[in-house]
C-alpha cells in the first residue's frame, strides 16, 4: 500500500510569488490534512479536507489556501509569497479525520528568498 | 488558546535505558492523544495513540501512560535503542465528527548513546 506522496520535494521560490503544493494521499483515505514546520514554531495546523471541501482551517492568512480533488488529491497554494513562509509543509491522510490515524507524507521543504 | 507542553526539549538516554517524554494539555474536551516519531527528513511518523478512557496503553516497548485529572500524558520508551534517535512529538485532538487538526507540542529530540 503506497504511502501519503509529496511533491516536489524541495521549492525556492522569490519573495512575492505564488507556489502549489500537491499531496496524493493513502488510498482510500477522504481526509487530507496540511501542516507547517518550522523550528520555531513547531507543527501548525493549516487546514483540512474531506471530500473535496474544507472542514477547518488554522490560523494562517488568506494567503494560504487549498483545494481537494474528487480522487482526495489535495493541493495547497501560497500566494505572495514572504521569507517566513520558509518552512516544511506536511500532508497527512486519514480515513475520516485527525481523530483517527493519521499518516504523514515526508514533506515538500520550501525555501524563500 | 489550546495548547500542548511537551518537555524535555532535548533528552540523552543511555542504550537500554528508559526515556520518559512528558505533555500536558489545557483543553479538557480532547480526546485523542497521538505520538509521532520523526527522523531527520521524514515526516512524522505515528508511533502510538491513546485515548482518556484507558490509563495506559502498551506497544512493544513504547508505553503511554495517561492521567485525565492532571490532564497530562507521557511516553515511556524501554530498553532505549540508538535506531530510536529522533525527534518525538506528542498531540492531542478530537474524536467524533470535524476536525480542527492536531495540536501538537513543540517536540522532544532524543538521542540513545550507545
Amino acid at each position: 500500500k503506497a504511502g501519503v506522496t509529496q511533491t516536489p520535494r524541495y521549492l525556492i521560490k522569490t519573495r512575492g510569488q505564488q507556489v502549489t503544493l500537491s499531496c496524493s494521499p493513502i488510498s482510500g483515505h477522504r481526509s487530507v490534512s496540511w501542516y507547517q514546520q518550522t523550528p520555531g514554531q513547531g507543527l501548525q495546523f493549516l487546514f483540512e479536507y474531506f471530500s473535496e471541501t474544507q472542514r477547518n482551517k488554522g490560523n494562517f492568512p488568506g494567503r494560504f489556501s487549498g483545494r481537494q480533488f474528487s480522487n482526495s488529491r489535495s493541493e495547497m497554494n501560497v500566494s505572495t509569497l514572504e521569507l517566513g513562509d520558509s518552512a516544511l509543509y506536511l500532508c497527512a491522510s486519514s480515513l475520516s479525520g485527525m481523530n483517527t490515524e493519521a499518516f504523514f507524507g515526508q514533506g515538500t521543504r520550501l525555501t524563500v528568498v | 488558546q489550546q495548547q500542548v507542553k511537551q518537555s524535555p526539549q532535548s533528552l540523552i538516554v543511555q542504550k537500554g535505558g528508559i526515556s520518559i517524554i512528558n505533555c500536558a494539555y489545557e483543553n479538557t474536551a480532547f480526546d485523542y492523544f497521538p505520538w509521532y516519531q520523526q527522523f531527520p527528513g521524514k515526516g512524522p511518523a505515528l508511533l502510538i495513540a491513546i485515548r482518556p478512557d484507558v490509563s495506559e496503553k502498551k506497544e512493544g516497548r513504547f508505553t503511554i501512560s495517561f492521567n485525565k485529572s492532571a490532564k497530562q500524558f507521557s511516553l515511556h520508551i524501554m530498553d532505549s535503542q540508538p535506531g530510536d534517535s529522533a525527534t518525538y512529538f506528542c498531540a492531542a485532538g478530537y474524536s467524533g465528527g470535524g476536525a480542527d487538526g492536531l495540536t501538537f507540542g513543540k517536540g522532544t529530540h532524543l538521542i540513545i548513546q550507545p
